[in-house]
């Protein structure tokens, strides 16, 4: 079955940019999706389909895909992203969807 | 407004069963495929299995973990979708959650917390 690797924790400066990453076997040619979790919250969808985001979600999050790896970019960093985040994506080959470990973002 | 509510969740003795309900309302049910995704206590998440729309024909598929002792099942008429939970194990303890599945997850509830213990 297809995995996803991310690395279980990204700290960053208020202000400044966050790179989550989410590793995969040709993940570029996949369509990969982002999701914020806060602690004792349900997930958050916050980029679908490798860049768009849906309504409500600030500019401030954006995503990229290429090559062997998928991208959450988190710009202007505040303290209420701080959270876990999770790529996913659908494996055409079993029809599963598959989440990645998560990444704790800490904000100092 | 999309609302979907789970429900049925709680503890239950290894072995036994369980079924839970997630209730939804705000969009066309029918139309839409349901997933359901869990988090054990501390974990990431888990995808779990979901159900087509009638239209791909309603089928399920699961992720090996449950295969075969879990049953995702849909009520179009009354817009919920089921999950049920046999031969449960002590690893299927976790907060349940119901999502609609457009291959992603764009409308989450807020889950059920089911505890398999003794």
């Amino acid at each position: 079955s297809y995995v996803l690797i991310q690395p279980p924790s990204v700290s960053v400066a208020s202000g400044q940019t966050a790179t989550i990453t989410c590793g995969g076997d040709n993940i570029g040619t996949k369509s990969v999706h982002w999701y914020q979790q806060r602690p004792g919250q349900a997930p958050v969808l916050v980029v679908y389909k490798n860049r768009d985001r849906p309504s409500g979600i600030p500019e401030r999050f954006s995503g990229s895909n290429s090559g062997s790896t998928a991208t959450l970019t988190i710009s202007r960093v505040e303290d209420g992203d701080e959270a876990d985040y999770y790529c996913q994506l659908w494996d055409r080959n079993t029809d599963h969807r598959v989440f990645g470990g998560g990444t704790k973002l800490t904000v100092l | 407004e999309v609302q979907l509510v789970e429900s049925g969740g709680g503890v239950v003795q290894p072995g036994r069963s369980l079924r839970l309900s997630c209730t939804t309302s705000g969009f066309n049910f029918g139309d839409n495929a349901m997933s359901w995704v869990r988090q054990a206590p501390g974990k990431g998440l888990e995808w779990v299995g979901f159900i087509k729309s009638k239209l791909y024909g309603g089928t399920p598929e699961y992720a090996a973990s449950v295969k075969g002792r879990f049953t995702i099942s849909r009520d179009d008429s009354k817009s919920i979708v089921y999950l049920q939970m046999n031969s449960l194990e002590a690893e299927d303890t976790a907060v349940y959650y119901c999502t609609r599945d457009d291959w992603f997850f764009d409308y989450w509830g807020q889950g059920t917390l089911v505890t398999v213990s003794s």
